[in-house]
């Protein structure tokens, strides 16, 4: 079993849709989560830290369940620039960093 | 200075060259990291400074060799490399471990 794993997608929605991804991750001890996007041939860029009281951002909306040992994504009102990768991020206390292997967006008009 | 920076931005080696590849950042930042990123794979963590300590992914063949020359300076040296190992290598920071990481833009490297 993969330490992290994420919807495995693509995800092709209308502009103005909502769309939610989820990330499992196996190590309890697992310290800090994040969501990156990555765009086509460029780096990944941070989009949220995820905190265990949950966190919003605009259009955003991440959470975290400890318990249940998983993190999500909730988007709003998705546009056309949302369209990209989107990688889940767990850190665990030994400072190991470990990458879903991201989810494809595509937002259409 | 809120930013990452990474040179060359392309490389293309043969398997006798040796080259390096550098990563600089200026936010004082105690963490940095050397990631492998292959098409349509999500980044690969190889290598983690934290506080002058050398953290190491141990499936990462030794022709792949880190330097840390001060804490604002990451560089990855290279050499006798495989015709596998052309990816995007990318160089993070981060305040401390547990961290938000910030990305430069990555070096794309081809082996011949």
């Amino acid at each position: 079993r993969k330490e992290v794993e994420q919807d495995p997608g693509p995800f092709n929605v209308p502009e103005g849709a909502t769309v939610a991804f989820n990330c499992t991750y196996s190590n309890s001890a697992s310290q800090s989560f994040f969501w990156y996007r990555q765009d086509c041939r460029k780096e990944p860029k941070l989009l949220m830290s995820v905190y265990s009281s949950g966190n919003e951002d605009g259009r955003f909306t991440a959470q975290l369940n400890r318990a249940s040992q998983y993190i999500s994504l909730l988007i709003r009102d998705s546009k056309l620039s949302d369209s990209a990768t989107y990688l889940c991020v767990v850190n665990t206390n030994a400072g190991k960093s470990t990458f879903g292997d991201g989810t494809t967006l595509t937002v259409k008009p | 200075d809120t930013e990452v920076t990474q040179t060359p931005k392309h490389l293309v080696m043969g398997m006798t060259n040796k080259k390096s590849l550098k990563c600089e950042q200026h936010m004082g930042h105690r963490a940095m990291y050397w990631y492998k990123q292959k098409a349509k794979k999500p980044p690969e963590l190889m290598f983690v400074y934290s506080y002058e300590k050398l953290s190491i992914n141990e499936s990462v063949p030794s022709r792949f060799s880190p330097e840390c020359p001060n804490s604002s300076l990451l560089n990855l040296h290279l050499h006798a490399l495989q015709p596998e190992d052309s990816a995007l290598y990318l160089c993070a920071s981060s305040l401390y471990e547990q961290g938000e990481q910030f990305f430069g833009p990555g070096t794309r490297l081809t082996v011949l």
